[in-house]
């Protein structure tokens, strides 16, 4: 299997303060990672395709400069919420994409973090 | 943009029922992955299905893959309370992008003993 791990799983923060979470692949190395975010009852929505070396690439409606992404290695992807809000508040999860044989991927998502801006 | 339909968006069965959830996809895909989230947890991946008309199982779990990949479905058979949560399937599409998945909505799978 694969591992992705995810800290911290649950923070609390003050509204305009700064949240940095870490996704990290335990067990493999991980060129492209992905953060999503999941309201209650909601499907996943992704946010951002981070890849290691170069800027994240953001999804429609998604502000860069809100949500600034760092894939510095091949096994880190951060994620820092900026001047959190409380409309921020919401579950952050992360994915690695691990290579299988030629073009073939498997996703793994980490636990999540659950982000709560009072 | 591309977009992944799923339904049911919840299905209530008796222990012993089989149970079924569908997906379609707006665009033709590369590949489906259907993933599991139980309450309070975090996707696990199930399987990936990659050709057309695949038809792959894991023991009561039945996956299969349209013949114009642009559907699939996972069917449950003789459901049992562990089986619980909520059951996600994801296109990709590697034409032109990055390969992301788009995530369907979910169909949220309770099961009465």
């Amino acid at each position: 299997g694969a591992v992705v791990s995810q800290h911290p799983s649950r923070v609390i923060c003050k509204s305009g303060t700064s949240v940095k979470i870490e996704c990290r692949s335990l067990d493999f190395q991980a060129t492209t990672m992905f953060w999503y975010r999941q309201f209650p009852k909601q499907s996943l929505m992704l946010m951002a395709t981070s890849n290691e070396g170069s800027k994240a690439t953001y999804e429609q409606g998604v502000e860069k400069d809100k949500f600034l992404i760092n894939h510095a290695s091949l096994t880190l992807s951060t994620l820092t919420v900026t001047s959190a809000h409380p409309e921020d508040s919401s579950f952050y999860i992360c994915s690695a994409r691990k290579n299988i044989a030629g073009a073939r991927y498997e996703q793994y998502f980490g636990p999540g973090t659950r982000l709560t801006v009072t | 943009g591309q977009q992944v339909m799923q339904i049911p968006q919840y299905q209530h069965v008796q222990e012993g029922e089989d149970f079924t959830t569908y997906c379609n996809s707006s665009t033709t895909l590369s590949n489906i992955q259907w993933y599991k989230q139980r309450p309070g947890g975090h996707p696990v991946f199930l399987i990936q299905l990659v050709k057309s008309g695949e038809v792959k199982k894991q023991k009561r779990l039945t996956f299969q893959f349209g013949e114009a990949k642009k559907n699939s479905s996972l069917h449950i058979t003789a459901t049992q309370t562990t089986d619980v949560g909520t059951y996600f399937c994801a296109g990709v599409n590697y034409g032109g992008s990055q390969g992301n998945l788009i995530f369907g909505k979910g169909t949220k799978l309770s099961v009465k003993p």
